[in-house]
């Protein structure tokens, strides 16, 4: 079986500080770890992922999150927050081995708001 | 298309009616999934094809629910007999292969409501 979860339901950061939205995952295997963005009304944007390789990825509009395998995390960070950054935030994974389930399996969601 | 569409993106129906939900995928791609949102929650697998092969229907939430995906494009989501509980976002993703490594493309969802 293949899990994840996204402790805070809600993170709250000023403008300008870095943010940290967290995301830990359990799986038989090696793990393929996604983040999705979900602004109001709208489907889900892909961020970034991690598939193998470098531990820190670097995704879209200056986000990166780093693969910790021992602590089998994949928490998703930034910088410097923007007021635009507010939205919803999904971690997301799936495990590429024979039997397993083929789909992704996604966390309960990240509500982000950073305050101007 | 340029994207995943979905249509309705906004159904009001009665309880006990019957719904179908539309998604129309990315040219080209050969997996696509259904998902369920509902108020407060994650996302819920619901459905997934692949080519022409069985779908995985492992978490369809009862016998109420369908799917069918006609020519390997274009997918309907069925819902009988609507209950109150079946109020959600429905989202509708593709992806270029099984195994894609580039992960989904979802569309907008249908909004469904039922009072």
């Amino acid at each position: 079986a293949q899990s994840v979860a996204q402790p805070e339901d809600q993170v709250n950061v000023a403008e300008g500080n870095p943010l940290t939205v967290k995301c830990t995952y359990s799986v038989s295997g090696n793990p393929y770890l996604f983040w999705y963005v979900q602004y109001p009304n709208r489907g889900l944007q892909f961020l970034l992922k991690y598939i193998t390789g470098d531990n820190l990825v670097k995704g879209s509009y200056g986000f990166e999150a780093e693969f910790n395998k021992s602590q089998t995390s994949f928490h998703l960070k930034k910088p410097s927050a923007l007021v635009s950054d507010s939205a919803l935030y999904f971690c997301a994974v799936r495990v590429y081995l024979s039997g397993s389930a083929r789909q992704l399996t996604f966390g309960s969601g990240t509500q982000l708001t950073v305050l101007p | 298309g340029a994207g995943v569409s979905q249509s309705p993106s906004n159904k009001v129906t009665e309880k006990g009616k019957d719904v179908e939900l539309r998604c129309d995928p990315i040219s080209g791609h050969t997996a696509l999934y259904w998902y369920r949102q509902s108020l407060g929650q994650g996302l819920e697998f619901l459905i997934y094809f692949q080519g022409n092969s069985a779908p995985d229907k492992s978490g369809l939430p009862s016998d109420r629910f369908s799917a069918e995906r006609t020519g390997g494009s274009v997918s309907t989501l069925t819902i009988q007999r609507t209950q109150q509980e079946d109020s959600a976002v429905y989202l509708c993703a593709s992806s270029l292969q099984q195994g894609d490594r580039g992960g989904y493309t979802f569309g907008s969802g249908t909004r469904l409501t039922v009072v």
